[in-house]
């Protein structure tokens, strides 16, 4: 139940096309979900996080998109660019006194010029 | 500021040894956590802290103890290294939690090595 599911596990994309992950939770008592961007040799940094109170959210070409009926969330980024290679990370956590995240297993995105 | 820094960058170990991770922050953030993270599994937290001298076990806590004596500091332990605990080590932190959930800042990673 504390478990948040990621894929695909690697991902390449063309330059200026469209990269999409998704996750998926069982806990429905999750109601913070961040996405972190992870370069290698560097430690992860949040990149955009959404609520369930809201099914989609953008900031510049990241988007998180939301569907609480089905337990699942994607991040699409628009008109991947060849610095957005690295590691994304969908995680969830519970409302509370701790702030602890549960972490999907990672995505290694390519993006090829 | 320099946000979260971690100490060693990287070490190597022989099986039995023991050694301690150090981690600080000089955000004074009342959080922080101890995450290793393994290639196919993501990062996985060890041990956290939700305030000066408490400690409290994450999802993989065996093999290691931590202490947070300070606010700022907090310590990962490895009192008989195992080959198994080969992994890179992420210490990050946070402000308070509860209803508004905060940002987890991240350190740069100690890569861990055991023979």
């Amino acid at each position: 139940q504390q478990q948040v599911k990621q894929s695909p596990q690697s991902l390449i994309v063309q330059k200026g096309g469209i990269s999409i992950i998704n996750c998926a939770y069982e806990n429905t008592a999750f109601d913070y979900f961040p996405w972190y961007q992870q370069f290698p040799g560097k430690g992860p940094a949040l990149l955009i996080a959404i609520r369930p109170d809201v099914s989609e959210k953008k900031e510049g070409r990241f988007t998180i998109s939301f569907n609480k009926s089905a337990k699942q969330f994607s991040l699409h980024i628009m008109d991947s660019q060849p610095g957005d290679s690295a590691t994304y990370f969908c995680a969830a956590s519970i409302g509370g006194a701790t702030n602890k995240l549960i972490f999907g297993t990672g995505t290694l995105l390519a993006v090829q010029p | 500021n320099a946000g979260v820094t971690q100490t060693p960058k990287f070490r190597v170990l022989k099986t039995g040894q023991s050694m301690t991770l150090l981690c600080a922050q000089d955000m004074n953030h009342e959080y922080m956590y101890w995450y290793r993270q393994d290639p196919g599994m993501g990062l996985r937290l060890i041990h956290y802290s939700v305030g000066e001298g408490t400690t409290a076990k994450g999802e993989v806590p065996d093999g290691y103890n931590v202490s947070r004596l300070k606010k700022q500091n907090f310590l990962l332990g490895l009192e008989s290294a195992a080959p198994s605990q080969t992994s890179v080590y992420f210490c990050a932190s946070s402000g308070h939690g509860g209803a508004a959930q905060e940002t987890q800042y991240f350190g740069p990673g100690t890569r861990l090595l055991v023979l």
